[in-house]
């Protein structure tokens, strides 16, 4: 069964400050990783999205790296701002039979403070 | 709005009512599915429909939990007399395919609290 983790749960970092969000999952057959931001009372934003033949996916500030053998991604935020305050999600989209069902992590709470 | 969308936004109920959670998918959305959010934790995957076929419902956690995409498009998700324990935020997403490489689009959800 697979298994998401993320590290830390939880962080708080001043306004331009890079930083890194993990996540670790067990089984390494996957077909997509998923990085979703929630903001509180919100669904889920989707942020990057890494193919399993990627190895990484940049969007503006962020960037998100995955090593599918390992099975650890990363979330590079780049001069972090306030409003960058959400909750950081990580999923994988495991292959084989079911292979259209998320499986999340807990989240990582990040808090920029100005 | 283009977006996915559940409605209520929140419900609260007293232990043992029977709740109907809606959800409108995003327009041609073929695949859709439902989640549950406990707090604090990442959300769980309830059921997945293709059209209107439900194709997985491994994720429902008791014979309480009900969902129905009739036509294909709007779906709800029932809950039959509702425990303490069900209180939790449920999302919808959809996707244009339900397989491998479609991103998933996720609504607001709804925040269900069992008094």
């Amino acid at each position: 069964k697979q298994e998401v983790t993320q590290i830390p749960a939880a962080l708080s970092v001043p306004e331009g400050e890079n930083l890194v969000l993990n996540c670790s999952f067990t089984d390494s057959a996957i077909y997509n990783l998923q990085w979703f931001r929630q903001d509180p009372g919100k669904g889920l934003t989707s942020l990057l999205l890494i193919q399993s033949s990627q190895r990484e996916q940049t969007s503006g500030r962020l960037n998100a790296s995955l090593d599918k053998s390992s099975g650890r991604s990363t979330l590079y935020i780049a001069a972090s701002q306030p409003g960058d305050s959400a909750t950081y999600l990580c999923a994988v989209k495991s292959s084989g039979g079911s292979n259209y069902k998320l499986t999340f992590g807990k989240g990582t709470l990040l808090t920029v403070n100005p | 709005g283009a977006g996915v969308s559940q409605s209520p936004r929140y419900k609260v109920a007293k232990r043992g009512q029977d709740v109907a959670l809606r959800c409108d998918p995003i327009s041609g959305h073929v695949s859709l599915f439902w989640y549950q959010q406990a707090l604090g934790q990442g959300p769980e995957f309830l059921t997945y429909f293709q059209n209107e076929a439900q194709l997985d419902k491994s994720g429902l956690p008791s014979d309480r939990f009900f969902a129905e995409r009739p036509e294909g498009s709007v779906s709800t998700l029932k809950i039959q007399r509702t425990q303490q324990e069900d209180s939790a935020v449920y999302l919808c997403a959809s996707s244009i395919q339900g397989a491998r490489n479609q991103p998933q689009h996720f609504g607001d959800g709804t925040r269900l609290s069992i008094l």
